[in-house]
This record gives structure tokens, sequence and C-alpha cells, in this order.
């Protein structure tokens, strides 16, 4: 099983730049998410998405946009990269929804640099 | 008062060891609670899934205190491949979907 897929795994910019990244799970999941992880910072939740069509901002969706236009995808997109956006970024997704959210499945990654 | 708050660590302790983690949460309203390991530079993966008074998964125990507002991880019998970043978050609605930090455990041989 393939779980969720993300791409691309690697990434370098240039600030002013924009790009998206893409992730796909079929599992059939209702949720998905996209978080950041930094040094020190944990993970912070950037989108959620309950269902195709509905979306939320997070802790931190400041220059970022999402789209999820079926139930299998859900693409993050940067529309332009700052220095401030380096990161890792994760896709991830459940069966939970509601308020027993919490991501079951994660993405291997997006590592992304902004020069 | 952070939302969820984790002891950093490092731990470090011999491998056969018993440790046991703290998580701290802010949100009463949260119904359920869940455990991750992260090996580095790799993705979290679900370790275990807490929605009452505890759970119990081979050496692993997480137990919940709700009016102390903490969920704990206790590992048995440590393994060297149990050497990673524990991270703990609780349930909640769209905004209220927080990380700790995580904790970092090391076993050593």
């Amino acid at each position: 099983n393939a779980g969720v897929t993300q791409t691309p795994k690697f990434q370098v910019l240039k600030t002013g730049q924009s790009m998206t990244l893409q992730c796909a799970q079929d599992m059939n999941h209702n949720s998905m998410y996209w978080y950041r992880q930094d040094p020190g910072m944990g993970l912070r939740l950037i989108y959620y998405s309950a269902s195709e069509g509905t979306t939320d901002k997070g802790e931190v969706p400041n220059g970022y946009n999402v789209s999820r236009l079926n139930k299998r995808e859900f693409s993050l997109r940067l529309e332009s990269a700052a220095p401030s956006q380096t990161s890792v970024y994760f896709c991830a997704s459940s069966a939970l929804t509601g308020i027993q959210n919490q991501p079951q499945h994660f993405g291997d990654g997006t590592r992304l640099s902004i020069l | 008062r952070k939302e969820v708050e984790q002891d950093p660590g490092p731990f470090n302790v011999p491998e056969g060891a018993t440790v046991a983690f703290n998580c701290t949460y802010s949100n009463s309203a949260s119904q359920s609670f869940f455990w991750y390991r992260q090996d580095c530079r790799k993705e979290p993966k679900l370790l275990m899934s807490v929605y009452s008074s505890g759970n119990e998964d081979g050496r692993f125990t997480a137990q919940l205190n709700r009016a102390s507002q903490y969920i704990s991880l206790l590992i048995r019998d440590s393994k060297l491949s149990d050497s990673a970043t524990y991270l703990c978050a609780p349930s909640g609605s769209a905004r209220q979907l927080t990380f700790g930090s995580g904790t970092q455990l090391t076993v050593l041989p």
C-alpha cells in the first residue's frame, strides 16, 4: 500500500518563486493535513481539510494556500516563497474527523529550502 | 501556558530499562490522545491512541489523567530500536490540532 505520497521530496527555490507541493492518499480518508516542522518547534498545522472542497486554517497559514479538489489529493501552494518558509513539510491523512481529529498516516515529507 | 508540553529530554537509558514520558495539555475538551514516534529525518508514525483511561500494546502503555490533564507513555524492556523522538497530541477541532515538541529517547547498549 502506498499510503500517503508526497512530491517532490526535495526542492530548492529562490525567494519570490512559487511552487505547489502535491499530496495524495489511497486509504479513502476524509481528513487531510499539511504540517511544517522546524528544529525546536515541533509540528505546526498549516491547513486542514475535513472533506473534499473544505479547508480550515491551522496555526500557521500565512503565505500558503491549499486545494482539496477530490478526496485523494490535497495540495499546498507557496505563491511567493520566503526564506522563513524553509522547512520540512509533511502531509497526513486520517479516518478520524470532528473532535476526535488527529492524523494517522504521514507522507515521507518534502524538504524545502528557500534561498 | 503552551497547549501541549513535553519534556524535551534527552532521556538516555540502558537497554532493558523502563522509561516513562509525560505530556501535559491545556484543552480540557480533548476526547482522545495520540502518541507518535519519529526517527531522525523521517515522518512521524502513530504509535498508540488513548480514548479512555489508558491503552497497552506489548511493551508500551499509555495512561490518561484527565483531572491533571496529562498523558504518559511507559516503555518497558527498552530496545535499541526504541531510540526516537516521541510526540504527543491531543485531539481537537481544526484550529486545536497541536503536537508537543517531542521527547528524545536514546537507548544505550
